[in-house]
């Protein structure tokens, strides 16, 4: 069965750095979507991405964050300046259309020191 | 953010028996609903949907009910299986809205 895939599986960087977590949606999937939950709390809404752009996002997604896809098999978060507090595990999801429901991928988890 | 609560985070129940996970709502907009199913070190996988115009949706031994005007919902495993033991999380979606959003979880652990 088709999977979203994430690397890397754990990311260690220093605060203030930049990091770039890469995810694989499945292939035929049109909506891209990160969330992220920090340790003991709620998964959590960032983005989602629908024809190369935005289409929604939380108020978690400042302008520290942004995302791309590259290419046509990429979806990247990047965080340009991080902080103790983005500390957590990521995830990606994809999905074919509106009404299907959202694939995840097992996760980054992001270590800021 | 208490839009979607699951208010038992564990739950104990006997091999071959039904479990019952229980998820309420504040938002009466939400009209999609989704069960994930999460172990350790993995992402959520999807187990099953209702649509609000539905009040119950059937795939194997998951069954979810959906009570809109108590604003709550339910997902019924039978008979519970060791593989079973995971976190059950909640999630639901308004009309024109890509985002989910979450319960808090429950800690399903089914004894042999």
């Amino acid at each position: 069965e088709p999977e979203v895939t994430q690397t890397p599986s754990h990311q260690v960087t220093q605060m203030g750095q930049e990091v770039i977590l890469r995810c694989v949606p499945i292939s035929n999937h049109l909506y891209f979507y990160w969330y992220r939950q920090i340790l003991g709390q709620k998964v959590e809404f960032l983005v989602s991405f629908y024809n190369n752009e935005i289409s929604e996002k939380s108020e978690i997604f400042d302008d520290q964050f942004s995302v791309e896809r590259p290419d046509g098999s990429n979806f990247t978060l990047k965080i340009r300046s991080t902080k103790l507090e983005d500390s957590a595990m990521y995830f990606c999801a994809s999905r074919r259309d509106s009404v299907m429901p959202q694939h995840f991928g097992d996760g980054t988890r992001l270590s800021i020191l | 953010d208490q839009q979607v609560k699951q208010n038992s985070p564990s739950l104990s129940v006997q091999e071959g028996r039904i479990s019952i996970l229980n998820c309420d709502y504040t938002n009466s907009m939400f009209d999609y609903f989704l069960w994930y199913k999460k172990y350790p070190a993995e992402g959520p996988t999807f187990l099953i949907s209702i649509s609000s115009i539905k009040d119950k949706n059937e795939d194997g031994r998951f069954t979810v009910f959906l009570n809109k005007s108590a604003k709550h919902l339910s997902l019924h495993i039978v008979p519970s299986q060791p593989g079973d033991s995971a976190v059950y999380f909640c999630a639901a979606s308004a009309p024109g809205n890509y985002q989910l959003i979450w319960g808090a979880g429950t800690k399903l652990i089914i004894k042999p």
